[in-house]
């Protein structure tokens, strides 16, 4: 079953807007939480990431919010931009077994000028 | 620093047919692992490996085989190509705790 569910699986934004991405998990030994990004043909790159003892964290345009009683987690853009155009992932991981990584399903994020 | 360097980066194999997938990474990270990524479906473990000479099964591991004999290489094996295993792989890296480095993946495609 899927450990970590996405949503959405497309998104459409205006450029200078806010994309949200959406992710919920169920396993509470999950004690990391990063967000990859991937363009066509390339592999999958660290964009942020979040330990549980935290609820928000800033990098640049990209927050992660973080809600540990409602196991979900969120990834916003802010001004987002024709670049930020991807495919995003959410994941989690417990280091207890072996630093496995699951992953959502992905989101296709399009920035229109 | 190359950080996880994958080859080939495209094969084409006939069913049937064997090869390996080639993963080396250069930042002496403990834990390597491979995944496959199909449209709509995020990115599924494979493998995993938690040092040299160890390794364990992942969501998918049916017809494929892994050995670490190094730090750094950590090669998949596929033993009887099927077209279901058309797919895009990826070689990831990682220190305890911390984010997963992932290479450019290998588009294999089986007819």
């Amino acid at each position: 079953q899927q450990q970590v569910k996405q949503s959405p699986q497309s998104l459409i934004v205006q450029k200078g807007g806010i994309s949200i991405i959406n992710c919920a998990y169920e396993n509470t030994a999950f004690d990391y939480f990063p967000w990859y990004q991937q363009f066509p043909g390339k592999g999958p790159a660290l964009l942020i990431a979040i330990r549980p003892d935290v609820s928000e964290k800033k990098e640049g345009r990209f927050t992660i919010s973080f809600n540990k009683s409602a196991k979900q987690f969120s990834l916003h853009i802010m001004d987002s931009q024709p670049g930020d155009s991807a495919t995003y992932f959410c994941a989690a991981s417990i280091k207890e077994s072996g630093n496995q990584f699951y992953f959502g399903t992905g989101t296709s994020l399009t920035v229109i000028p | 620093n190359a950080g996880v360097t994958q080859t080939p980066k495209f094969q084409v194999l006939k069913t049937g047919q064997s090869m390996t997938l080639q993963c080396a990474q250069d930042m002496n990270h403990e834990y390597m692992s491979w995944y496959r990524q199909d449209p709509g479906m995020g990115l599924r473990l494979i493998h995993y490996s938690v040092g040299a000479g160890i390794t364990d099964q992942g969501e998918v591991p049916n017809g494929y085989n892994v050995s670490r004999s190094t730090t750094e290489d950590f090669p998949l094996r596929l033993l009887s190509a099927a077209p279901s295993q058309t797919s895009v792989y990826f070689c990831a890296s990682s220190y305890l705790g911390g984010a997963a480095f992932f290479g450019q993946g290998t588009r294999l495609t089986v007819v």
